[in-house]
């Protein structure tokens, strides 16, 4: 069985402060890796994703997440973050085969400080 | 394109009380999810729909959940007897088919309360 672990609950960080929110992962199989975010009231809604090929991946609001094999690791970073970003952030695992489910993470809360 | 749609987005009951979800999901979506999200943690899957057969119901309480996706598009989830662990946000979630399964689109929720 696959599972995620992100290392942070909350991470308080302040306007233009660069954010760094950690995710391992325990898989036997090869996996596809995800970042959810959660705005305040709002549905979950796709950041980023890993499914192959380069292990940096980006998303068109400023993040990044690198996957890291050897680590099982999906971080994510921003290097500035805006008060609009304040939100809740899900990693997700799914295995790398079709119909697969997701299996996410705890979450982090991120407040974003003026 | 709408997005998912759940009504109704806030309910409170009391205990052994039941209640009921529903979910719209994208149109032409023939996988449909349902997510239990309990405060301070990630979602956890349900149930998992293919058009209108389950795919997937092994973390389903059956003997108080139920959940149906007549015709393959609607789909309801029942709570019946609710308890107070059954506090959570309740997602569905949508994706075009089986194979695009990891490219999931969330409805807003449906908050319960159980008291």
């Amino acid at each position: 069985a696959q599972s995620v672990t992100q290392l942070d609950s909350q991470v308080p960080v302040f306007e233009e402060a660069p954010v760094e929110l950690r995710c391992n992962y325990s898989s036997s199989v090869s996996v596809y890796l995800f970042w959810y975010v959660q705005y305040p009231n709002q549905g979950l809604q796709l950041l980023l994703k890993y499914l192959s090929g380069s292990t940096l991946v980006e998303s068109i609001n400023g993040f990044e997440a690198e996957f890291n094999k050897s680590q099982t690791s999906f971080h994510l970073r921003k290097p500035s973050v805006h008060i609009s970003d304040t939100a809740e952030y899900f990693c997700a695992v799914s295995k790398g085969a079709a119909g697969n489910k997701l299996t996410f993470g705890g979450g982090t809360r991120v407040l974003v400080k003026p | 394109e709408a997005g998912v749609a759940q009504s109704p987005r806030y309910k409170i009951i009391e205990k052994r009380q039941s209640v009921a979800f529903w979910c719209n999901p994208i149109s032409g979506h023939a996988t449909l999810y349902w997510y239990q999200q309990i405060l301070g943690q990630g979602p956890k899957l349900l149930i998992q729909f293919q058009n209108n057969g389950v795919v997937d119901d092994s973390q389903l309480p059956k003997d108080r959940f139920s959940a149906e996706r007549l015709k393959g598009v609607d789909s309801t989830l029942k709570i019946q007897p609710a308890k107070l662990e059954d506090s959570a946000v309740y997602l569905c979630a949508s994706s075009l088919d089986l194979a695009l399964a990891y490219e999931q689109y969330f409805g807003p929720g449906t908050r319960l309360t159980v008291t």
